[in-house]
């Protein structure tokens, strides 16, 4: 079985405060790594789709990295606002075409006091 | 251009029971996949559709079951419904291509008793 594990389990940080958080995964048979963030009440909302080792992402104030050797991945959110509050989501992609599947860590939920 | 929608939102059954669920992909997207996530619980992979086909199957029993129309939606349903199957159940619908992201339905929360 593998496992994607993300730390931290929760956050709470003031509003303005940078914050990162990690996704960790089996850097064997590894495809694509997604993030995800998920609103209370809604739908989750893709943020990211990584693949190349080194590869940085940045979509906002959020940016990603990924390191397929040692098996990690970097979520930043720089200058936190409130309606950043939500749970943030990394899936390892195993595979594709007929194969494909995605294998979800836990979330990080992140609340940001006003 | 519409998203991704789920009926019904909100489900109440017994055990025993069996129930469907309903998604309706983004207009031209022909991958649908459905999860489960239930508390402490991260999304647990179900089925993915694509083009009528059952492409890709998770570690659930066969009371899990799915389809897929020509229309691209996609139905899932469970027999003898248990307890433990209390859950929201998502589904994400895909072009189908080898990389992408998914883009999610609000889901259908289901509750055994």
């Amino acid at each position: 079985i593998l496992n994607v594990e993300q730390s931290p389990q929760s956050l709470h940080v003031q509003e303005g405060d940078s914050t990162n958080f990690t996704c960790s995964f089996p850097s064997s048979n590894f495809y694509a790594l997604h993030w995800y963030r998920w609103e209370t009440a809604k739908s989750p909302e893709a943020l990211f789709v990584m693949t190349l080792n080194g590869d940085e992402k940045k979509k906002g104030r959020i940016s990603a990295t990924l390191n397929t050797k040692e098996g990690y991945s970097y979520l930043y959110i720089k200058g936190s606002q409130p309606e950043d509050s939500a749970t943030y989501l990394c899936a390892q992609q195993l595979n594709a075409g007929n194969n494909r599947k995605l294998i979800w860590g836990l979330g990080t939920s992140l609340a940001v006091n006003p | 251009k519409a998203g991704v929608t789920q009926t019904p939102r909100y489900l109440i059954k017994t055990r025993g029971q069996q129930v469907t669920l309903s998604c309706s992909p983004i207009s031209g997207h022909r991958s649908v996949s459905w999860y489960q996530q239930t508390p402490g619980q991260g999304l647990q992979f179900l089925f993915e559709y694509f083009s009528e086909t059952q492409r890709n199957k998770g570690n659930f029993p066969g009371r899990f079951s799915g389809r897929q129309f020509s229309n691209s939606r996609s139905e899932m349903n469970v027999s003898t419904l248990e307890l433990g199957d209390s859950a929201l159940y998502l589904c994400a619908s895909s072009s189908g291509r080898a990389i992408e992201t998914q883009y999610f339905g609000p889901g259908t929360r289901l509750l055994v008793l």
